[in-house]
Formats: C-alpha cells, sequence, structure tokens
C-alpha cells in the first residue's frame, strides 16, 4: 500500500532558529512530491519535485527530494512567527492517477 | 485572477438533512477534487472528477455524493450527514492528471461544516 510518513509531527522553535522537516514515501511508479503550507485555512503549495538533488527555493524555504533513499526534506531558514502552519508533503504517482497521498503533516510553531 | 472558489465558506446542518457545497474554478482544469479534512488529520480523497469521468475512492461512503455538471462547477452533496461528517471540505482542481508531469494542485479555502 502506498504511505507518505512525515516526521517529525509537530515542532516548537523560536525565531531566527533554521528547521528541517522530513517526509518519506513508499509510492509505485512515484511521479513527483509536492509539499503544501496549510495555515488556518485550504493548503497553498510550496514546492513539487520531481527529479533528484535539485534543490527547490523560494525565499527562506528550500526543499530537496532523494529518489533512491525516498524522502524529501523542507528547510526553513530564519525562521519566523508567519511560518506557523502544518506543512504537508504529499506524493503524486502514475498509479493513482490523479490521485495525491497525503502525509499526516507536520505541524510548526514559531514562537517569538 | 484564476482560482478556486468554495461557497459556503462556512455551513451549518442538522443530524441527517442534506446538505450541498459547491465549487468552481476559472483555471479551466480538468480535474477536480473533493477532500475532507478532519482536525490534526491529512486530507482524505473523497472523489475526483476527470473531465467527467467519475472516481470514488473505496472508502468514501455512500453518503457522499458528488456532480460536475460543466467544466467550471463541481458539487458535494451529503444526503444525512451525521456528526462524524463535520469537517472541512477541500475542494482542489490540478491542469491534467494522465501523462503529466506532476500533479500541482490548487486548493480552494474550504467549507468548514458542523452538524448540530
Amino acid at each position: 500500500e502506498d504511505k507518505v510518513v512525515q516526521s517529525p509531527l509537530s515542532l516548537v522553535v523560536h525565531e531566527g532558529d533554521t528547521v528541517t522537516l522530513n517526509c518519506s514515501y513508499e509510492v509505485t511508479n512515484f511521479r513527483s512530491l509536492l509539499w503544501y503550507k496549510q495555515e488556518k485555512k485550504a493548503p497553498t503549495f510550496l514546492f513539487m519535485l520531481t527529479s533528484s538533488g535539485i534543490e527547490k527555493k523560494s525565499g527562506r524555504l528550500s526543499s530537496i527530494l532523494d529518489k533512491k533513499e525516498l524522502f524529501s526534506i523542507l528547510n526553513i531558514t530564519a525562521t519566523q512567527t508567519g511560518d506557523s502552519a502544518i506543512y504537508l508533503c504529499a506524493v503524486d504517482s502514475l498509479r493513482n492517477t490523479g490521485k495525491l497521498i497525503f502525509g499526516q503533516g507536520t505541524t510548526l510553531q514559531v514562537k517569538p | 485572477d484564476a482560482m478556486v472558489i468554495q461557497n459556503p465558506r462556512y455551513q451549518v446542518t442538522q443530524f441527517g438533512k442534506p446538505v450541498t457545497l459547491s465549487c468552481s474554478q476559472t483555471l479551466n482544469h480538468n480535474v477536480m477534487y473533493w477532500y475532507q479534512q478532519k482536525s490534526s488529520q491529512a486530507p482524505k480523497l473523497l472523489f475526483h472528477y476527470y473531465d467527467k469521468d467519475f472516481n470514488n475512492e473505496a472508502d468514501t461512503p455512500d453518503n457522499f455524493q458528488s456532480r460536475r455538471p460543466n467544466t467550471s462547477f463541481c458539487f458535494l452533496d451529503i444526503r444525512s450527514p451525521g456528526l462524524g461528517d463535520a469537517a472541512m471540505y477541500l475542494c482542489a482542481t490540478s491542469r491534467d492528471g494522465a501523462g503529466a508531469v506532476g500533479n500541482e494542485q490548487f486548493f480552494g479555502p474550504g467549507t468548514r461544516l458542523t452538524v448540530l
């Protein structure tokens, strides 16, 4: 059965800290991995990763995929209170066309 | 701006009283999805439409139905809501499914359903 596992489930840091969120997956016919940020509303798209070793970067956020070891990390540097959210990892596979398999999410709280 | 719109944002219904949630999109995407998300849980896919083709998840209760009368609109009907159906319902769209590079889904703001 396809599955996506995120760790840690929750994390509390202080402003300015750097955090690394993990996502591992077991999916048949992997196609892409996506990261979403969810505050008190719908998830918003952050990154889509399809190739190993190519870092995607957007401001203080960056992400990379390792298709050999079947995981991805999401890094946030110099965290701010506005980064507090649930970060969702999801995987798209050819076998489940049109269906994203979500991890359970990592809840990040950034304290002032 | 092109977007995914959900109405209403908040819906209160009574136990057993049918309710319909709506979703519309201006992205002209082929695929539309309905997710149920309960507190502290990841979104759970209920079903999706690829154009007019309906795809139901195996564990979606019969109580949940969907309609897609045209490309832009998709509805979620809950025939007899129970207390356990209280959740956030998310609509999402994607440009394509089969053969597309990646499957970036764009989410609407969600409808929070309360069942009394």
